[in-house]
């Protein structure tokens, strides 16, 4: 599976937007990039995906670089039950195996 | 709707013995996986059941691992002759198909090898 890079952790405040970033190098063109996050104590949660093209959601938006080699986890306004583990994972969907290959992911913090 | 459960919330056991994890799915949902997350590591995958049948299991550690889902729906992880190093969170996780863009994860079952 393709890896993915992502900062150990990141700092925002309270109703601020926030930006994750991910570095997929290696990504071939047939990887979807997914992101979950994990709320302490908690299984993680689907939060977004995509494969080209910019995605918006209910909880975020994703920003796809065009030569797909990184991306960024977009929350428009960040509050304190946000505050979790984020991982950007690449999942093949030309197999026929789905499952997720999680790195560390990047722990953010939300400042009240 | 109801999501992912898994019983029991948190297991304590002695080295050596054996234990069994249930994950019941989100009902109508064909895949099933599962994940072992150790303490400030992300999930591990484990294996993965497509119906009833075993699709993957290239993740299980070793033949003290083994999982079933006779019916395609509620599946059990066991694990046999316990050691300190299973101690972990095991998740589970189901989607409507396989290539379903969503895993929807239960939220675990806390495992203490003693």
């Amino acid at each position: 599976d393709a890896k993915t890079t992502q900062p150990n952790s990141m700092e925002s405040n309270e109703e601020e937007p926030v930006h994750l970033p991910c570095n997929h190098s290696t990504i071939s063109g047939t990887d979807y990039i997914h992101w979950y996050r994990q709320l302490p104590s908690q299984g993680p949660e689907y939060v977004i995906h995509g494969l080209t093209s910019n995605v918006n959601n209910r909880m975020a938006s994703l920003a796809i670089a065009e030569d797909r080699k990184s991306s960024t986890l977009i929350l428009h306004r960040a509050t304190l039950r946000d505050a979790a583990v984020y991982y950007c994972i690449l999942r093949d969907g030309g197999g026929s195996n789905y499952k997720l290959t999680f790195g560390k992911g990047t722990l953010l913090t939300v400042n009240p | 709707g109801a999501g992912v459960s898994q019983t029991p919330s948190n297991k304590v056991t002695e080295k050596g013995k054996y234990v069994e994890l249930r994950c019941d799915p989100i009902s109508g949902h064909t895949a099933l996986y599962w994940y072992r997350q150790s303490l400030g590591q992300g999930p591990e995958f484990l294996i993965y059941f497509q119906g009833t049948g075993a699709a993957d299991d290239s993740g299980l550690p070793n033949d003290r691992f083994f999982a079933v889902r006779p019916e395609g729906s509620v599946s059990t992880l066991k694990i046999q002759r316990t050691e300190r190093g299973d101690s972990a969170v095991y998740l589970c996780a189901s989607s409507f198909a396989p290539q379903g863009d969503e895993q929807f994860f239960g939220p675990g079952t806390r495992l203490t090898v003693l």
